[in-house]
């Protein structure tokens, strides 16, 4: 079982938003501004979409975007495309005396 | 442009111990900004943080591998390793290394598969 929780499914047609979120606690998600979203396509190593809750690193599309409240984060891709399809998982920095990183179960975004 | 790669035993008999190296290529391990990530994906499954290390060799690990895992760094050759022990069916994975800054990793190695079988 994962630290944090995501919907293990989504999917939305080509140009509409789509919604993902990351559930954790008031010890990750909630507790700290360090939420990573992460895109991953089958056989690939994962690629860092959104790092600090809803900073966007250079080269990813403004499509992405990403926010919390309490301890839920939520990554939104809008105007969907077809290369969005694939794997989203987010991650949290953890823990006050015993610093560390936990990752959510992943999402498949399918793009209809 | 930063480059990592994974390399080390593909196969590993249970009860033995995992050990794999990280090569940093196009940057210094030893900069003060990055710390340097292990994490593993099993196959069909999601990511799982194991452990990160400071270029100082300050270590971090995740709670439910603590007792397993062992990483270190070796600036000279601007690499840094991974050691699992009592290894069992349940630590086969693809096994990623990472930079990580504020627990967020920006670069990924292509990742190298290590299955645990006699």
């Amino acid at each position: 079982q994962s630290a944090l929780t995501q919907p293990p499914s989504a999917s939305g047609s080509p140009g509409q938003s789509v919604t993902i979120s990351c559930t954790g606690t008031s010890s990750d998600v909630g507790g700290y501004n360090q939420v990573s979203w992460y895109q991953q396509h089958p056989g690939k190593a994962p690629k860092r979409m959104i790092y600090e809750v809803s900073k966007r690193p250079s080269g990813v599309p403004d499509r992405f975007s990403g926010s919390k409240s309490g301890n839920t984060a939520s990554l939104t891709v809008s105007g969907l495309q077809a290369e969005d399809e694939a794997d989203y998982y987010c991650s949290s920095h953890a823990g006050s005396n015993n610093a560390h990183v936990v990752f959510g179960g992943g999402t498949k975004l399918t793009v209809l | 442009q930063l480059q990592l790669q994974e390399s080390g035993p593909g196969l590993v008999k249970p009860s033995e111990t995992l050990s794999l190296t990280c090569t940093v290529s196009g940057g210094s391990i030893s900069s003060s900004s990055y710390h340097w990530a292990w994490i593993r994906q099993p196959p069909g499954k999601g990511l799982e943080w194991i452990g990160s290390i400071y270029y100082s060799g300050n270590t971090y690990y995740s709670p439910s591998l603590k007792s397993r895992v062992t990483i270190s760094v070796d600036t000279s050759k601007n690499q840094f390793s991974l050691k699992l022990s009592s290894v069992t069916a349940a630590d086969t994975a693809v096994y990623y290394c990472a930079r990580e800054q504020a627990s967020s990793s920006d670069s990924w190695g292509q990742g190298y598969l290590v299955t645990v079988s006699s």
